[in-house]
């Protein structure tokens, strides 16, 4: 079975400070990984994903994350906090064979401080 | 443009009514997912179908029930024995990916219910 912890529900950080957000995984697999993000009243949006190519994952809006085995790891960060960065990110594990389901972590709310 | 469009945005419901959550994707994507969110819990599955007629249930299936008579759909009943309802209630999507690859989830815009 897989799972995924999100250290800190809450974050906040200042306008043009790194973001960090913490995502920790089990898995008793090879896994793959995930972070969505959502706005208020939305679905979620795919940030960005480990599939075991390149362990250093650029998404969209100049996140990355950094897949770390030996950590079991999988943190999102981004050099500089915009204030429409303000949103709930998930971060989701799935073993990486045949077509397992999702299953998410509870979320991060990520507050940035003009 | 592709997408899932689930109806209605806000839903009200009376105690002991069922209410049916529509979820319509255009993407040809075979799988597809009910999940619930509740604040501080993340999203937790309710149900899934891999291929049209047949589903699965998921982690809190008590008091739901779903069909997939075509592709396209995936509706949503949450019935009277469902005790806590309300609720912001997502669909999503998959393409079945082959030969180790996947394809992440594509969500739709939420139903929120409300239990009056």
């Amino acid at each position: 079975a897989q799972s995924v912890t999100q250290l800190g529900s809450h974050v906040s950080v200042s306008e043009g400070a790194l973001v960090l957000l913490r995502c920790n995984y089990s898995s008793s697999v090879p896994p793959y990984l995930f972070w969505y993000v959502q706005y208020p009243n939305q679905g979620l949006q795919l940030l960005l994903k480990y599939t075991s190519a390149a362990t250093l994952v650029k998404g969209i809006n100049g996140f990355e994350a950094e897949f770390k085995k030996s950590e079991t790891s999988f943190h999102l960060t981004k050099p500089s906090a915009h204030m429409s960065d303000a949103a709930e990110y998930f971060c989701a594990v799935s073993a990486n064979f045949g077509n397992e389901k999702l299953t998410f972590g509870t979320g991060t709310r990520l507050t940035i401080i003009p | 443009d592709g997408g899932i469009t689930q109806s209605p945005k806000y839903l009200f419901r009376k105690e002991g009514q069922n209410v049916t959550l529509s979820c319509e994707q255009n993407l040809n994507h075979d799988a597809m997912y009910w999940y619930r969110q509740d604040p501080g819990q993340g999203l937790r599955l309710i149900y899934y179908s891999q291929i049209v007629n047949d589903f699965q249930k998921g982690d809190i299936a008590e008091g739901y029930s779903v069909s997939r008579e075509k592709k396209e759909s995936f509706p949503l009943t949450v019935t009277s024995a469902q005790k806590n309802p309300t609720a912001f209630y997502l669909c999503a999507s998959r393409h079945q990916g082959t030969g180790g690859n996947f394809y992440g989830y594509t969500f739709g815009s939420g139903t929120r219910l409300t239990v009056v």
